[in-house]
């Protein structure tokens, strides 16, 4: 069965912290992204990669940065923790040019900025 | 700028009934649409998929409906069962971008027994 699989379910950090947030995906898909999900807001894109050490940002890349040194991984990387980044983060992958059956998503890292 | 919206934020129905959870989208040059359904705790997962050339299409007790005149998607669901309690989104991808999907806000369905 093929998955997308996200490192933590839940994290709590401090304000200032480094995060790290890991996804590892085993489709050989070439694209990536990581999306936040808020209330009301539904899923923003921060962050996608279209190929190894390839990155673009989204909507609402400010305060993030992501590192994809593999193709099957892609992290997401918040140089210093605010509590405006409490959220519940999501990686997708999928395949190009066509993407059939859209996005694979995996399971989500609820993130608490305390 | 472009945006994929829902009419409904919430809907509630009834088990047996049949649910239509709706969206409209204003890019004309999406090409490509996709529902995806979240429940709680879990991330979105594929439901169907339309193209635009294409103005329905249909799977198990699900049909997604296309009408780009007015630029509208709807995902009927055929006897709604508790375990479609969910929050449902639409997602487009347009033309230039064959990989970057614009998702909707979402509709939470609720199903009664």
């Amino acid at each position: 069965d093929v998955k997308v699989t996200q490192s933590s379910r839940y994290l709590v950090k401090r304000t200032g912290e480094k995060v790290f947030l890991e996804c590892v995906q085993d489709m050989d898909h070439e694209n990536m992204f990581w999306y936040r999900q808020d209330p009301g807001l539904g899923l923003r894109l921060i962050y996608f990669s279209y190929d190894v050490k390839m990155k673009e940002k989204g909507d609402i890349p400010e305060g993030y940065s992501v590192s994809r040194e593999k193709k099957e991984r892609f992290s997401l990387i918040l140089e210093s923790a605010s509590t405006n980044q409490t959220s519940m983060y999501l990686c997708a992958s999928s395949l190009i040019p066509q993407t059939n059956y859209g996005y694979t998503f995996g399971s989500g890292t609820r993130l608490t900025v305390v | 700028g472009e945006s994929v919206g829902l009419h409904l934020p919430t809907l509630s129905v009834q088990e047996g009934d049949n649910s239509i959870i709706n969206c409209a989208y204003s890019n004309s040059a999406s090409d490509y649409f996709i529902w995806y359904k979240q429940e709680s705790g879990k991330g979105p997962q594929f439901i169907i998929d339309i193209r635009s050339n294409m103005d329905k299409r249909q799977g198990q007790r699900v049909t997604v409906l296309l009408n780009k005149t007015v630029k509208h998607l709807s995902l009927q669901i055929a006897a709604t069962q508790p375990g479609d309690s969910a929050v449902y989104f639409c997602a487009e991808i347009s033309g230039g971008s064959n990989y970057k999907l614009t998702f909707g806000k979402g509709t939470l369905l609720t199903v009664n027994p």
